[in-house]
């Protein structure tokens, strides 16, 4: 079936960096944008990038720009996300999500089961 | 901090019609989405675009907006409707995404 499976989190001190892998399966990945998406605990979900299919748009919260770079290898169906910089704030369950658009809405209609990063000396 | 808005918690009593709502200028050119969120688990899209359901989502779910307002109704609440409950929707902008902070739900 359909699903998305995320890696690579890990405990890292504040100023580290951190790289997470989202592995796709069962649909034809370079259809479709993708995002991450975090949720600190006990908090809501953040929004925090996307990518187009082809990797030409690519967009940013504002809480990680400069920061944090979204790619994607179709050819292997992956989808990365390379963190720097990290701060307390950035401890949360980071998500990979299918997203389904149109200039009307943008939802996410696939999620991965997560990886937990959190961010501490 | 988000520009949607959401009641922090709602409650409703079993087999009763619960609304939840997400209030944003977003909404006056965007349809939202709903998703359903239960304790360690990932989110799950319930709503989408103008009303629609992804396959598997029980019909008693449903979603409206009206100028700034978007809602999600359950119609006949079950106790596994139990959850938190978020909206997304592009931001003003368009290019940006945003979600609501969230509404706890609980089935009495």
């Amino acid at each position: 079936q359909v699903q998305l499976v995320e890696s690579g989190g890990d405990l890292v001190k504040p100023g580290g960096s951190l790289s997470l892998s989202c592995a796709a399966s069962e649909f034809n990945f370079n259809d479709f944008y993708m995002s991450w998406i975090r949720q600190a605990p006990g908090k809501g979900l953040e929004w925090i990038s996307y990518i187009s299919g082809s990797g030409h748009a690519i967009y940013y919260a504002d809480s990680v720009k400069g920061r944090f770079t979204i790619s994607r290898d179709n050819a292997k169906n992956s989808l990365y996300l390379q963190m720097n910089y990290l701060r307390a704030d950035d401890t949360a369950m980071y998500y990979c999500a299918r997203s389904a658009t149109s200039y009307y809405y943008y939802a996410f209609d696939v999620w991965g089961q997560g990886t937990t990063v959190t961010v501490s000396s | 901090s988000s520009e949607l808005t959401q009641d922090p918690a709602v409650s409703v009593a079993l087999g009763q019609t619960v609304r939840i709502t997400c209030q944003g200028d977003s909404f006056r050119n965007y349809y939202p989405s709903w998703y359903q969120q239960k304790p360690g688990q990932a989110p799950l899209l319930v709503i989408y675009g103008n009303n629609a359901r992804p396959s598997g989502i029980p019909n008693r779910f449903s979603g409206s907006s009206s100028g700034n307002t978007a809602s999600l109704t359950i119609t006949g609440a079950q106790a596994e409707d139990e959850a938190d409950y978020y909206c997304n929707s592009r931001d003003s902008s368009g290019n940006l995404v945003v979600f609501g902070e969230g509404t706890k739900l609980t089935v009495l």
